[in-house]
């Protein structure tokens, strides 16, 4: 079964500031990555995905990440942080089932940005 | 294009009591349809899935249950609510002839039973 560590529940940063959100992976096989952003009470939404193409992933909203398949990471990164990057991030591998979808999450980053 | 809809978006319920959760997509047709629930602080747990009408399954035992009367019709139920099924409702929906890519979320029901 494939699986995903988000080693921080929490982050702090200042607005202006590099965003770093770490994310490990387990898996058998070559894996589809993707991150999700969730504010309050909303639902979620997709920020980037990797699916076996260029390692370096860009999303929306300036975030990336890089697929690192030596050290199974897919962390997720932003220059610069704006306060509205305030909000819940879920590292998510997905898995096939019998030609059945399903996705596993981590247990979130919770990231804060201070003016 | 695609969207999805939940409702309701906020509920109360006494323990006890019954509930009916509804999620429909409209713009594709024979989508693959989950419920996940998120608890307070925690990540994302798969409930139900359902490949088609008619066909659920359950990831996990519980108090709830599952139904899709219609192809892009996803409801959540239970006869008798209890505290532990507090907490954040999401439907989502990937197209079934797409594989290894992202599911598409509604906005959620928050639910608190007390």
């Amino acid at each position: 079964a494939q699986s995903v560590t988000q080693l921080d529940s929490h982050v702090s940063v200042s607005e202006g500031t590099p965003v770093l959100l770490r994310c490990n992976y387990s898996s058998s096989y070559s894996p589809s990555l993707f991150w999700y952003v969730q504010h309050p009470n909303k639902g979620l939404q997709l920020l980037l995905k990797y699916t076996s193409a260029a390692t370096l992933v860009k999303g929306i909203n300036g975030f990336e990440a890089e697929f690192k398949k030596s050290e199974t990471s897919f962390h997720l990164t932003k220059p610069s942080a704006h306060m509205s990057d305030a909000a819940e991030y879920f590292c998510v591998v997905s898995e096939m089932n019998t030609g059945f979808q399903k996705l596993v999450f981590g247990t979130g980053t919770r990231l804060l940005v201070s003016p | 294009s695609q969207t999805i809809h939940q409702w309701p978006a906020t509920l109360v319920q006494p323990v006890g009591s019954p509930l009916s959760l509804e999620c429909t997509v409209e713009g594709t047709s024979n989508p693959n349809l989950y419920w996940y629930r998120q608890a307070a602080g925690r990540g994302l747990q798969l409930l139900f899935y359902s490949v088609g009408i008619g066909q659920i399954s359950s990831e996990v035992p519980q108090n709830l249950s599952a139904s899709r009367p219609q192809d892009r019709q996803f409801i959540l139920s239970s006869k008798k609510l209890l505290l532990s099924d507090s907490g954040f409702y999401l439907c989502a929906w990937v197209p079934t002839f797409r594989t290894y890519n992202e599911q598409f979320f509604g906005p959620g029901t928050r639910l608190t039973v007390l």
